[in-house]
């Protein structure tokens, strides 16, 4: 059962360089999440998914771009990268909106996170 | 601006005794609180997650809320090392799209021999 998963877990870039985080789940999950996390810190929300087709900004979306044209995929665009940009990111989806009260609806299952270092 | 706020401890509690995590939030308009437990260089996995005011007891854990006071607390009884962790209190607010949670910065819990 792969869940979220997330490529690559680590990577290094230089200032200016863009790249790709892919992330994919086989849960059928409709609503998709990119976080970052920086040492010591929480969680801070990047740009979320409520459907295929329909993205919007989180807490902290600069320098940083998404699409979702299947809901399996959220791949998170970097481009020119800069130092701020170190963090650790995790992608992470939720079955359906959670207005109810029940744990299946509201629980957010994680990746396994990647490691990016900007040089 | 909606915050989450925890104390980033090191919280150390020897082995055997109860561990006290809170968490204080910004808004009354909160709808649901998470407890998420996070081990070093791992992800996030919820451990606990509480909606009306009181207890919810879950095995070793349970997960206390007083919307009146605006504070989640989260007990671990009988703490064994495996306990040795960061917890972070998330919470999902009544208004605004998304179904967002926020996070508080953590707490990280030490369980000693």
């Amino acid at each position: 059962n792969a869940g979220v998963t997330q490529t690559p877990k680590f990577r290094i870039l230089k200032i200016g360089q863009s790249m790709t985080l892919q992330c994919t789940q086989d849960m059928n999950h409709n609503y998709m999440y990119w976080y970052r996390q920086d040492p010591g810190m929480g969680l801070k929300l990047i740009y979320y998914s409520v459907g295929a087709g329909i993205t919007d900004k989180g807490e902290v979306p600069n320098g940083y771009n998404v699409s979702r044209s299947t809901t399996e995929d959220f791949p998170l665009r970097l481009e020119l990268a800069a130092p701020s940009q170190t963090s650790v990111y995790f992608c992470a989806s939720k079955k359906g909106p959670g207005t109810g009260l029940s744990l299946s609806g509201n629980t957010i299952y994680f990746g396994e996170g990647s490691w990016l270092t900007v040089v | 601006q909606k915050e989450v706020e925890q104390n980033s401890g090191p919280l150390s509690v020897p082995e055997g005794a109860i561990a006290s995590l809170n968490c204080t939030y910004s808004d009354r308009g909160s709808q649901s609180f998470f407890w998420y437990r996070q081990y070093s260089g791992k992800s996030p996995e919820l451990i606990m997650s509480i909606y009306s005011n009181g207890d919810k007891e879950d095995g070793r854990f349970t997960a206390q809320l007083n919307k009146a006071s605006q504070y989640v607390s989260l007990l671990i009884r009988d703490s064994q090392p495996s306990d040795s962790a960061t917890y972070l209190c998330a919470v999902k607010w009544l208004t605004g799209g998304g179904n967002k949670l926020t996070f508080g910065t953590g707490t990280q819990l030490k369980v000693e021999l």
